[in-house]
């Protein structure tokens, strides 16, 4: 079983949707946890951080579960530039020892 | 704008050559990781450096080697380059302790070898 676990997709929805990603992780050590984007054939960019009582930033809202151990990424009224895979992330250990990285999930925006 | 540079962007080799892959970044971080991913995978963590002198394999075995003699310089070098090389070679730094404030990534060495 992987650590951090995601639905690959591709998850197809046309502009304006509201689309949602889950993350599953399996060691209960982790500490902190991300969201990277992941463009095609580009590097990872950090796109939000994690915090127990769930964050927004503009579009995007992430939340925590420590007690179901998931993660998930909430994307209001996608633009056909949100179009790209979405890494979840584990910190596990004090001071972000080992990182562990979701395959990624694949988002498709449509006009 | 980038502030952590990968060279070569793209680089296909022949089997049994050396190659070194090229990370530099201009953000003094202590901290570098190379990583490893194949299309549609996960990112897989192959070595680090926690500072000047300091080099750690990470959790992926592999074949190549890093230095760290510079703190902004974080080369990778395949010694004789073998077809189970092919990937591309991700190079991240961050600053603080470990990876809680995110990392910054390279835009990538993708490598062929033939």
């Amino acid at each position: 079983r992987k650590e951090v676990e995601q639905d690959p997709g591709p998850f197809n929805v046309p502009e304006g949707a509201t689309v949602a990603f889950n993350c599953t992780y399996s060691n209960s050590a982790s500490q902190s946890f991300f969201w990277y984007r992941q463009d095609c054939r580009k590097e990872p960019k950090l796109l939000m951080s994690v915090y127990s009582s769930g964050n927004e930033d503009g579009r995007f809202t992430a939340q925590l579960n420590r007690a179901s151990q998931y993660i998930s990424l909430l994307i209001r009224d996608s633009k056909l530039s949100d179009s790209a895979t979405y890494l979840c992330v584990a910190l596990q250990g004090t001071g972000g020892f080992k990182t562990i990285f979701g395959a990624g999930t694949r988002l498709f925006v449509k006009a | 704008e980038a502030d952590i540079y990968q060279t070569p962007r793209y680089l296909v080799i022949g089997t049994g050559k050396k190659i070194t892959l090229e990370c530099s970044q201009t953000m003094g971080h202590d901290k570098m990781y190379w990583y490893q991913q194949d299309p549609g995978m996960e990112l897989h963590l192959i070595h680090y450096s926690y500072g000047v002198n300091s080099t750690e394999k990470g959790d992926l075995s592999s074949e190549s080697t890093v230095s760290r003699i510079r703190t902004e310089h974080f080369p990778l070098t395949l010694e004789s380059a073998r077809p189970s090389h092919t990937s591309q070679y991700l190079c991240a730094s961050t600053r603080g302790t470990g990876g809680e404030y995110g990392y910054t990534f390279g835009s990538g060495t993708r490598l062929t070898v033939v």
